[in-house]
């Protein structure tokens, strides 16, 4: 079965980084596109970044541009997400998600666990 | 690009049905969504992709009691035999070339 198992969070000073990885299972990695979605506390979800399944392509949420670098190792079957410059706004959980396309229409179908990144001083 | 649009809550009685509806801005009345439940304390779920001739594909494992269907700029998801697990905050999602993805702001369901 599909598994998504993030890890690398924790707390982390402002301007601090930490880097966060989602090892994936049970289906072929390099196929498809994978997303970070994070959640603030008693917050909605918000997108933060996507990867095209080789790489290619990437796209991030402006308030994190310049800042966070979404990245794969399709032979280790594994998402990153590089946070730099850490603010006290980027405090949420984070979770990869898989990215499910037909016909160039794509949503997510499968959510990790999360791991929970606190920015404070 | 889009956005989406939900009731902040809902409520409905143990062993009723629910329709939850998540509502595209103007000019993205064509666009399919997504629904996700996410239960008190855990990970997101996705629930079902819906298209807007009503048509859904849910996702793995899903009860038949969960369905989707579809009016206008409208997208409905509809909970029958309401659980106690159900209660839970439901989110919408679509996909967008420019936004890449938008969420709603997710409906807080309580099961009565």
């Amino acid at each position: 079965q599909v598994q998504l198992v993030e890890s690398g969070g924790g707390v982390a000073q402002p301007g601090r980084s930490l880097r966060l990885s989602c090892a994936a299972s049970g289906f072929t990695f390099s196929s498809y596109g994978m997303h970070w979605v994070r959640q603030a506390p008693g917050k909605g979800l918000e997108w933060v970044a996507v990867i095209w399944s080789d790489g290619s392509n990437k796209y991030y949420l402006d308030s994190v541009k310049g800042r966070f670098t979404i990245s794969r190792d399709n032979s280790k079957n594994t998402l990153y997400l590089q946070m730099n410059s850490l603010r006290a706004e980027d405090t949420a959980i984070y979770y990869c998600a898989r990215v499910a396309c037909t016909n160039g229409v794509c949503h997510i179908d499968y959510w990790g666990q999360g791991t929970l990144v606190t920015v404070s001083s | 690009q889009p956005v989406l649009t939900q009731s902040s809550s809902a409520s409905a009685s143990l062993g009723s049905s629910v329709k939850l509806t998540c509502t595209l801005s103007s000019g993205h009345s064509t666009y399919f969504v997504a629904w996700h439940q996410q239960q008190p304390g855990k990970a997101p779920r996705y629930l079902m992709k819906l298209k807007d001739s009503g048509s859904y594909n849910k996702g793995s494992g899903i009860p038949d009691r969960f369905s989707g269907s579809s009016s206008g700029a409208d997208r409905y998801l509809t909970i029958s035999n309401l659980q106690s697990e159900d209660e839970a905050d439901y989110y919408c999602e679509t996909w967008d070339t420019k936004t890449h993805v938008v969420f709603g702001e997710g409906t807080k369901l309580t099961v009565l």
